[in-house]
């Protein structure tokens, strides 16, 4: 059974740092490209970044380009998402998705992790 | 960057009738191969959002046959063929055409 397992979330100071995990269990972990969706309180989904099964390609939201960094350690079955210099429009619910391959994107999730929460504020 | 309208925003819908939701995308999906770069995802109450259909008209695993998605393009619909009570929630589509991937704003639905 696949699981995603989000970790890491907290409040944090507006310029602050904070530092993502998402445990993968359930799945062959470096076969999949991962993605970080947020979703702020009350509002829409987005898309935040996704990483190649290799962790060679990333792609992420021009919201966060320079300033989060996503990863992953294929030996420890996990995702990570490095945020820093936090907004308070970066507080959301973040999820961690596992690619879909039947759709040929990466961007197709199949499988979504309960969400941590990121509350930015002074 | 596309972006993505979805039509209505809320629909009340009665149990075992059919019921239906729009998506436009400001730039066509469709890929030369012949496959349209869109997904539709359902997010129920309380949970985290899932995987209804991929290209457009495919159903991912699981999910029931009274769902069907359609279109091509720029026009593309989400059919639920008899509403269960178990259907509530907000759905939402997505192109993965062209980076960055974008969602629509989501259309909540709810029983009468």
């Amino acid at each position: 059974e696949v699981q995603l397992l989000e970790s890491g979330g907290g409040l944090v100071q507006p310029g602050g740092s904070l530092r993502l995990s998402c445990a993968a269990s359930g799945f062959t972990f470096s076969s999949y490209a991962m993605n970080w969706v947020r979703q702020a309180p009350g509002k829409g989904l987005e898309w935040v970044s996704t990483i190649s099964g290799s962790g060679s390609h990333t792609y992420n939201a021009d919201s966060v380009k320079g300033r989060f960094t996503i990863s992953r350690d294929n030996s420890k079955n996990t995702l990570y998402l490095q945020m820093n210099s936090l907004r308070a429009d970066d507080t959301a619910v973040y999820y961690c998705a596992k690619d879909f391959p039947g759709s040929g994107s990466y961007y197709t999730v199949d499988f979504w992790g309960q969400g941590t929460l990121v509350t930015v504020s002074s | 960057d596309i972006v993505m309208t979805q039509s209505p925003l809320s629909l009340p819908v009665t149990p075992g009738e059919p019921a239906s939701i729009s998506c436009r995308s400001s730039q066509s999906l469709l890929h030369s191969n012949g496959h349209n770069y869109l997904d539709w995802y359902l997010q129920k109450p309380g949970q985290s959002p899932q995987l209804l259909i991929y290209l457009g008209s495919n159903r991912a695993s699981g999910v029931p046959d009274r769902f069907s998605g359609s279109g091509s393009g720029t026009d593309f619909t989400l059919k639920i063929s008899r509403v269960e009570a178990e259907d509530v929630g907000v759905y939402y589509c997505r192109q993965v055409r062209q980076d960055p991937p974008t969602f629509g704003p989501g259309t909540k639905v709810n029983i009468k």
